[in-house]
């Protein structure tokens, strides 16, 4: 098993321009959600999905975009990238349905550099 | 409005215990959830807790009292790869809905 994984793991990007970060995960889980840390602020909450088809906005979901159309991806678009969206940014998954865990696996990272 | 607090730093020596406190007060609640950071790398997960009491696991314990709003995680026998941010994690709303503290960061000393 992969785990979760996420593409790229660096990227250097100009005001405005937009991209896809990709996430995948190969663990059969029910959720999956993505999270940007900044240096001092912990984790937070982009977006994140309950299922295939079903996603939901988080704590700072403003100029991020999600879908979920199969279980195993969960790609974030950034529509116009700024500055302020310099950061670090997570995929998790979790939810087991055979087992009933919770447990939240993360991936590697991606870290985002806006100019 | 929703809140999960976590002190800043904690200092402890090799082979000690540290215990980590984790106040929260959010708008839903499934479980409570600790994570292992190590510098430039992606949280790992240690425990997690959804009735009150201890879960004990190895060398980590972690305690619930929902009452109470309060959790701790228990680091026994310290080693140095514990040194470490150590985040506190609430479900609320939805199982796959998370806050985050903003993490405690371990040195585990000589």
């Amino acid at each position: 098993n992969a785990g979760v994984t996420q593409t790229p793991k660096f990227q250097v990007l100009k005001t405005g321009q937009s991209m896809t970060l990709q996430c995948a995960q190969d663990m059969n889980h029910e959720y999956m959600s993505w999270y940007r840390q900044d240096p001092g602020m912990g984790l937070r909450l982009i977006h994140y999905s309950v299922g295939a088809g079903i996603t939901d906005q988080g704590e700072v979901p403003n100029g991020y975009n999600v879908s979920r159309s199969t279980t195993e991806d969960f790609p974030l678009r950034l529509l116009s990238a700024a500055p302020s969206q310099t950061s670090v940014y997570f995929c998790a998954s979790s939810y087991d349905r055979r087992t009933y865990s919770y447990e939240q696996y993360f991936g590697p990272g991606t870290r985002l550099t806006v100019t | 409005g929703q809140n999960i607090d976590q002190p800043t730093e904690m200092t402890a020596t090799e082979g000690a215990i540290v215990q980590i406190n984790c106040t929260y007060q959010t708008s839903g609640f499934n479980g409570l959830f600790w994570y292992q950071q190590h510098a430039g790398e992606a949280p790992t997960f240690l425990s997690y807790n959804v009735l009150d009491g201890l879960e004990e696991k190895g060398r980590f314990s972690s305690f619930l009292s929902r009452s109470k709003g309060y959790s701790y995680l228990l680091l026994k026998e310290l080693q140095m790869k514990d040194s470490a941010s150590y985040l506190c994690a609430v479900s609320t709303d939805s199982w796959g809905k998370f806050q985050f503290g903003a993490g405690t960061q371990v040195v585990v000393t000589p």
